[in-house]
């Protein structure tokens, strides 16, 4: 079966635009996470939708925002983009938000503000 | 403060040597503890979890201990190999899905 797919792979953009990032999940995995990676801060959670609702949130501006529609896609979007934003962002999939739950990433985009 | 510390930070070592990854915590309250695996320009992929009562968990040539009473797990990988060259990252989930990540070990196996 099909992973979890990100698109796009890479993304070059400059200071002040903004972006939108989609994911689309496993099929039948109703929980979609992002999260943010770079060289020094590893691996940051940023948001969780589950049924198209934000279930969670982490400690991340408010330029960085999110949905999930009724198919389970999820479309992250960070506005007023800031050189610090370059990073990795993945998206991760599971069946449910309970914590026992395994979680598969998809391949991620990597984003280059310059 | 619910923190996750990873060490060492990387680590080289040679083809068909052992070698086992640290991984500290003080997340609270405590629900599971995971182990990725990250290739490089790869999304991270699931090694093991472990819930609070579970001591032990293999995975193939992986093996994770968790000590919950120290708040200390490792990874232990067996007879390495060249495509175990990766990061590991540790991940704690706290009770109300609240996820703390490790910055994670870079291993490097040489031939």
């Amino acid at each position: 079966k099909a992973g979890v797919t990100q698109t796009p792979r890479y993304l070059i953009k400059t200071r002040g635009q903004q972006v939108t990032l989609s994911c689309s999940p496993i099929s039948g995995h109703r929980s979609v996470s992002w999260y943010q990676q770079t060289p020094g801060q590893g691996l940051q959670f940023l948001f969780e939708y589950f049924s198209e609702t934000q279930r969670n949130k982490g400690n991340f501006p408010g330029r960085f925002s999110g949905r999930q529609f009724s198919n389970s896609r999820s479309e992250m979007n960070v506005s007023t983009l800031e050189l610090g934003d370059s990073a990795l962002y993945l998206c991760a999939s599971s069946l449910s938000s309970e914590f026992n739950y395994g979680y598969t990433f998809g391949s991620g985009t990597r984003l280059t503000v310059v | 403060k619910n923190q996750v510390e990873q060490s060492p930070q990387s680590l080289i070592i040679l083809e068909g040597k052992n070698c086992t990854l640290q991984c500290n915590y003080t997340v609270s309250p405590f629900s599971n503890l995971r182990w990725y695996k990250q290739d490089t320009g790869r999304g991270p992929v699931s090694l093991t979890i472990m819930t609070f009562s579970e001591n032990t968990k293999s995975n193939g040539r992986y093996t994770a201990t968790l000590d919950a009473d120290t708040k200390q797990s490792s990874l232990h990988i067996t007879a390495s190999q060249l495509s175990d060259s990766a990061s590991y990252i540790c991940v704690v989930s706290a009770e109300g899905n609240q996820f703390y990540f490790g910055t994670g070990t870079s291993l490097t196996v040489i031939p």
